[in-house]
């Protein structure tokens, strides 16, 4: 079975510029998650997708990230304009058993490197 | 809101030691799920072992056992026999009814 996939694995940009992320889930993973992981600390959720719509985005900084579903299957973020404080791991993670609560596992990408100069 | 916290930013065993990595949480709902997620150097996140809380027995799973402390709000994971491929970053995490919550992470590094 084949994995989250994520691209780009690594990104270097300059501040003030714009940056897209892609995710593509588990084949039949309802739920989506998109988390930032900050050098040296523990993922925190961006955004959460069920099918193609918005569960969870309270901690999106909507001034300039922004995510789609588009018909419930691969994701993007984005980000722009990029600050220096965004330098970060971007990972992606899918379920399969949707909505919140319950035991289900998240699978992980192996997470898209981004550092903003 | 939901914390989650584990107090040991590093540590270290030696190969086929035990060790214990701590946990503590904070939520006010009775039903939640706890998770141990290892995260190796460069490479992706994957599951360790999972507690469901209405559960009193310890989850185990081969070497990897946690010893869930309810009303302690406690969640501790137990590696035995250390193996080099056991060096990572662990993360305790906490499932209510939101997406997962993450503690900052304990890196572990198992000596030859």
């Amino acid at each position: 079975e084949a994995g989250v996939a994520q691209s780009p694995r690594y990104k270097i940009i300059e501040k003030r510029q714009s940056v897209a992320f892609w995710c593509n889930p588990i084949s039949g993973h309802a739920t989506l998650y998109w988390y930032q992981q900050i050098l040296g600390q523990g993922p925190k959720l961006l955004i959460q997708f069920q099918n193609n719509g918005v569960v969870d985005d309270s901690q999106l900084p909507k001034d300039r990230f922004s995510a789609e579903r588009l018909k419930g299957v691969d994701s993007t973020l984005k980000i722009q304009p990029a600050k220096l404080e965004d330098s970060a791991v971007y990972l992606c993670a899918s379920s399969f058993i949707p909505g919140t609560g319950g035991p289900g596992e998240l699978f992980f990408g192996e997470g898209s490197r981004l550092t903003v100069l | 809101a939901q914390t989650v916290t584990q107090s040991q930013p590093e540590m270290s065993v030696q190969e086929a030691e035990t060790v214990t990595l701590s946990c503590t949480y904070d939520t006010s709902e009775n039903n939640y799920y706890l998770f141990w997620y290892k995260q190796p150097p460069s490479r992706q996140m994957i599951l360790v072992i999972r507690q469901e809380a209405y559960k009193q027995q310890n989850a185990t799973e081969n070497r990897f056992s946690v010893n869930f402390q309810k009303a302690a709000k406690s969640f501790s994971l137990k590696i035995s026999d250390s193996q080099l491929g056991d060096t990572a970053m662990y993360f305790c995490a906490d499932r209510t009814n939101t997406p997962l919550v993450f503690g900052k992470g304990t890196r572990l590094s198992v000596i030859a």
